[in-house]
């Protein structure tokens, strides 16, 4: 079975404060992604990347960045926290680059900006 | 504006049929359209995916109609363990930040 694990379930940070999420997928999976889960508003993507060390933007990259080093890590950057960044952000990786490509869900991280 | 929209909540009883039905008048022409489910702390999970007419596996169909501008999850004969929220997931043109996720339908199932 994949895989893809988050290093923390819940955190609690201070407006202002730099944070990392991590994101981990053990089955060599060329894409992962980054979203954010909000009440009412689904899932939104922040992030994407294809390929070591490329990213892509998706709907909603402002104040968040990311980085790829290694193909199983994904790593999501808040420069400096703000309190409307309190959300879900749920990790998730795929096989190949097709857009059809079944995604794979990592738990959760449920982040509070204080 | 891209949007895919889907009902907020259902309601069901256990051994009842529920239909999911999710509009996404901006497919694009090559992409598919995909259900997720949802259990309280977990992340989402594939059940089905679909391109056109009708696709069935062991837990749900998927009906599209020929113009796919819409698609329906059909859960036959759900048990207290289907209550969930359920995503549609529909790719419009362009890439990956082109796949929209519907706000999700949180179904309810009672004894």
């Amino acid at each position: 079975d994949v895989k893809v694990t988050q290093s923390s379930r819940y955190l609690v940070k201070r407006t202002g404060e730099k944070v990392f999420l991590e994101c981990v997928q053990d089955m060599d999976h060329e894409n992962m992604f980054w979203y954010r889960q909000d009440p009412g508003l689904g899932l939104r993507l922040i992030y994407f990347s294809y390929d070591v060390k490329m990213k892509e933007k998706g709907d909603i990259p402002e104040g968040y960045s990311v980085s790829r080093e290694k193909k199983e890590r994904f790593s999501l950057i808040l420069e400096s926290a703000s309190t409307n960044q309190t959300s879900m952000y749920l990790c998730a990786s795929s096989l190949g680059t097709a857009k059809q490509e079944t995604q794979y869900f990592g738990p959760g991280t449920r982040l509070l900006v204080l | 504006l891209a949007k895919t929209t889907q009902p907020i909540s259902m309601d069901s009883y256990e051994g009842q049929e529920v239909n999911i039905t999710c509009s996404h008048n901006n497919i694009a022409t090559n992409d598919y359209i995909t259900w997720y489910q949802q259990f309280p702390s977990q992340g989402p999970r594939f059940i089905i995916q679909g391109y056109k007419t009708k696709v069935t596996n062991e837990v749900a169909s998927l009906f599209i109609p020929a113009d796919r501008k819409s698609s329906t999850l059909s859960l036959p004969r759900v048990s207290l363990s289907d209550t969930a929220v359920y995503y549609c997931l529909v790719g419009e043109a362009g890439g990956y930040n082109k796949l929209i996720f519907g706000a999700g339908t949180r179904l309810a199932v009672h004894p």
